[in-house]
C-alpha cells in the first residue's frame, strides 16, 4: 500500500461550520491531490498541489482551500461546510507529473455535512 | 456529454467468467490510460496503466487501448467472487498529470 494516511477517516458536522481534513503521506512524493466522489460524477478534482506552497485549483475547487506546509501533509479545508459538501474526500500521490508516474489514492474521508 | 463514458452496471457474471469492461472518451488528446479496481469503502487502487493503442496484459488482466475508436477495454479472465468491486477507468493527455475519471462500473462475481 502507497503510504498515504487520511483523518478523520469519517465525520459529521452542521452546516455553516469550517471542517479540514488530513492527507499524510510517508512516500516523499512531490504531488499531491484532493478529489471528491460522488455518485453519477466519478472522482473530481478539488485542488492539487505541486510542493510545498505549491498549490492550484482543480475543477470544483469553489468553497474549498488547502495548505502544503510540509511535503508530506495536505490539509483540505471547506472554509463554510454546505450541504452540498457532503461527500467522500479521497487523498492521492504522484511522484512527478512524468507520465509514468500514476497516482496512488489513500482510503478516503467519509463527511456528512447536515 | 461527459469526457469520459463508462457505464454503471452492475455487471454481475458467475464464477470463471471472463469479463469485458469498457470506456469511451471524447478528447482525442489522451495518451496515457489507467484501469482502478475500488472495494466498498476503500480507496481506487491502482490495476493497470497503459500508453497509447494496443494491449498490457498482467496475469488474469488484460488492458486493451483502441485510440482510433476512443475506446478502453479491460477484460478478466477466470473471475473470481474477491473481483468483485467497482472498477474506474482514468486517462490523462501529455504534460500535466490530471487526471480524468469515468464513473465506475460495479462488478458482482458470484461463486
Amino acid at each position: 500500500d502507497a503510504g498515504i494516511t487520511q483523518s478523520p477517516r469519517h465525520k459529521v458536522t452542521e452546516t455553516g461550520t469550517p471542517v479540514t481534513l488530513r492527507c499524510h503521506q510517508t512516500e516523499n512524493h512531490r504531488y499531491m491531490y484532493w478529489y471528491r466522489q460522488d455518485p453519477g460524477h466519478g472522482l473530481r478534482l478539488i485542488h492539487y498541489s505541486y510542493g510545498v506552497k505549491d498549490t492550484d485549483k482543480g475543477e470544483v475547487s469553489d468553497g474549498y482551500s488547502v495548505s502544503r506546509s510540509k511535503t508530506e501533509d495536505f490539509l483540505l479545508t471547506l472554509e463554510s461546510a454546505t450541504s452540498s459538501q457532503t461527500s467522500v474526500y479521497f487523498c492521492a500521490i504522484s511522484e512527478s507529473t512524468g507520465n509514468n508516474q500514476p497516482q496512488h489514492f489513500g482510503d478516503g474521508t467519509r463527511l456528512s455535512i447536515l | 456529454q461527459k469526457e469520459v463514458e463508462q457505464d454503471p452496471g452492475p455487471l454481475s457474471v458467475p464464477e470463471g467468467a471472463i469479463v469485458s469492461l469498457n470506456c469511451t472518451y471524447s478528447n482525442s488528446a489522451f495518451q496515457y490510460f489507467m484501469w482502478y479496481r475500488q472495494y466498498s469503502r476503500k480507496g481506487p487502487e491502482l490495476l493497470m496503466y497503459t500508453y497509447s493503442s494496443g494491449n498490457k496484459e498482467d496475469g488474469r488482466f488484460t488492458a486493451q487501448v483502441d485510440k482510433s475508436s476512443k475506446y478502453i477495454s479491460l477484460f478478466i479472465r477466470d473471475s473470481q467472487p474477491s473481483d468483485s468491486a467497482t472498477y474506474l477507468c482514468a486517462m490523462v493527455n501529455t504534460g500535466f498529470q490530471k487526471l480524468v475519471f469515468g464513473t465506475g462500473t460495479r462488478l458482482l462475481v458470484s461463486p
